[in-house]
């Protein structure tokens, strides 16, 4: 069963426009979230997290908000340039160290 | 550079044939992790290892083994390869507290016919 889960497997998007890809996740005890990136032949890296007790976390372009009561984390790059292409996943951390990951979403910017 | 070292890159096996996929990490991380990564499936976990000497199962297990042979190094074994192990496995490392998450090695692809 998916715990955590991204309905969109791939985004297109202008450059210079906003970018939002979306996660949702059914275990209510998750406290930690992250997004990664990935490239094509390289593994997973880390971009940004956001702990439970707040709702957003900036870092530059790129912002994560929480949404507690609706299990939902978001991820906006503002302006998205076409080295943003690539596999986004977002992550959540449940008590120990396991992180359960999303199906991922290819995200395309159009130059 | 400092990070997670895996080999092979690629590999081609057939049904039946065993190899191990190492792991080597060189942060001092306490935690290592291999995973599989699927079309449409993510990444899941196969095996974890908190600290030196532990090993626990994650969300696939089936088919596998691993060997956390000392602080950096943690293997991943199939011990009769099926077509249905065809994926690429990651392995990564966490340190203390999830901050930061997981660092992932680079892969290995993996074909089984």
């Amino acid at each position: 069963d998916q715990q955590v889960k991204q309905n969109s497997p791939s985004l297109s998007v202008q450059e210079g426009r906003i970018s939002i890809l979306n996660c949702d996740y059914t275990n209510s005890m998750f406290d930690y979230f992250l997004w990664y990136k990935k490239y094509p032949a390289e593994g997973p890296t880390f971009l940004i997290s956001i702990s439970s007790i707040k709702d957003k976390n900036e870092d530059g372009r790129f912002t994560v908000f929480l949404n507690k009561s609706a299990k939902h984390l978001s991820l906006h790059i503002v302006p998205s340039q076409p080295g943003d292409s690539a596999v986004y996943f977002c992550a959540a951390l449940n008590t120990g160290n396991q992180f359960y990951f999303g199906t991922g979403t290819s995200l395309t910017v159009i130059p | 550079n400092a990070g997670v070292t895996q080999t092979p890159k690629f590999q081609v096996l057939k049904t039946g044939q065993s190899m191990t996929l190492q792991c080597a990490q060189d942060m001092n991380h306490n935690s290592m992790y291999w995973y599989r990564q699927d079309p449409g499936m993510g990444l899941r976990l196969i095996y974890y290892s908190a600290s030196e000497g532990t090993t626990d199962k994650g969300e696939v297990p089936n088919g596998y083994n691993v060997s956390r042979l000392n602080k950096r190094e943690f293997s991943l074994r199939l011990e009769s390869a099926a077509p249905s192990q065809t994926s690429v496995y990651f392995c990564a490392s966490m340190g203390a507290g999830p901050f930061g998450g997981y660092t992932f090695g680079s892969g290995t692809r993996l074909t089984v016919v």
